[in-house]
């Protein structure tokens, strides 16, 4: 089975700038959760999404916003962008349950 | 508020020995708890999980849970350079995400 993929790999921004990263679950996967990953915070949830609904939401601004279609390919917009947004963005996937399998990530720098 | 608690390390061992890595939780109803694997610049990577109080062992890896006593850890037999890495410790309780700790770091050294 191909595992979680997501893109882009890189991304370099600037202040203010919206970005939309891309990602694509396990086969027969329903459920995607986002997470950032930065030195000083660890790994913090985004949302999770189930069958094209968010299920849970984390504790982020706003403008940091996602969704999921009926293939369950799910993507992630952060707007006004800020230098403290730059991080690694994973994407995990699931049947639901407890386990998640991440995907190599999107690295952003914002600048 | 529901919180995972590890040691951050590093943990440094020498090649060949036992490394264990704790993990505390502190919400009594959590039911399912993982382990995984992170390298460094990579994702994290699903290594265990265990649902029972007990052992469970996969390999060379041994995953321990104690629900009285809140706490889960990861034994690693004849630990390897390569499983040098940060070990990330996740706890999950009913329908609520699971909550993850802010990892260990492992170092094998030859």
């Amino acid at each position: 089975k191909a595992g979680v993929t997501q893109t882009p790999r890189y991304l370099i921004k600037t202040r203010g700038q919206q970005v939309t990263l891309s990602c694509s679950p396990i086969s027969g996967h329903r459920s995607v959760s986002w997470y950032q990953q930065t030195p000083g915070q660890g790994l913090q949830f985004l949302f999770e999404y189930f069958s094209e609904t968010q299920r849970n939401k984390g504790n982020f601004p706003g403008r940091f916003s996602g969704r999921q279609f009926s293939n369950s390919r799910s993507e992630m917009n952060v707007s006004t962008l800020e230098l403290g947004d730059s991080a690694l963005y994973l994407c995990a996937s699931s049947t639901g349950e407890g386990e998640r399998y991440f995907g190599p990530g999107t690295r952003l720098l914002v600048l | 508020q529901k919180e995972v608690e590890q040691n951050s390390g590093p943990l440094s061992v020498p090649e060949g020995a036992i490394a264990s890595l704790n993990c505390t939780y502190s919400d009594r109803g959590s039911q399912s708890f993982f382990w995984y694997r992170q390298y460094s610049g990579k994702s994290p990577e699903l290594i265990m999980s265990i649902y029972s109080n007990g052992d469970k062992e996969d390999g060379r890896f041994t995953a321990q849970l104690n629900k009285a006593s809140q706490y889960v850890s990861l034994l690693i037999r004849d630990s390897q350079p390569s499983d040098s890495a940060t070990y990330l410790c996740a706890v999950k309780s009913g329908s609520y995400i699971p909550t993850f700790g802010r990892g260990t770091s492992l170092i094998v050294h030859p």
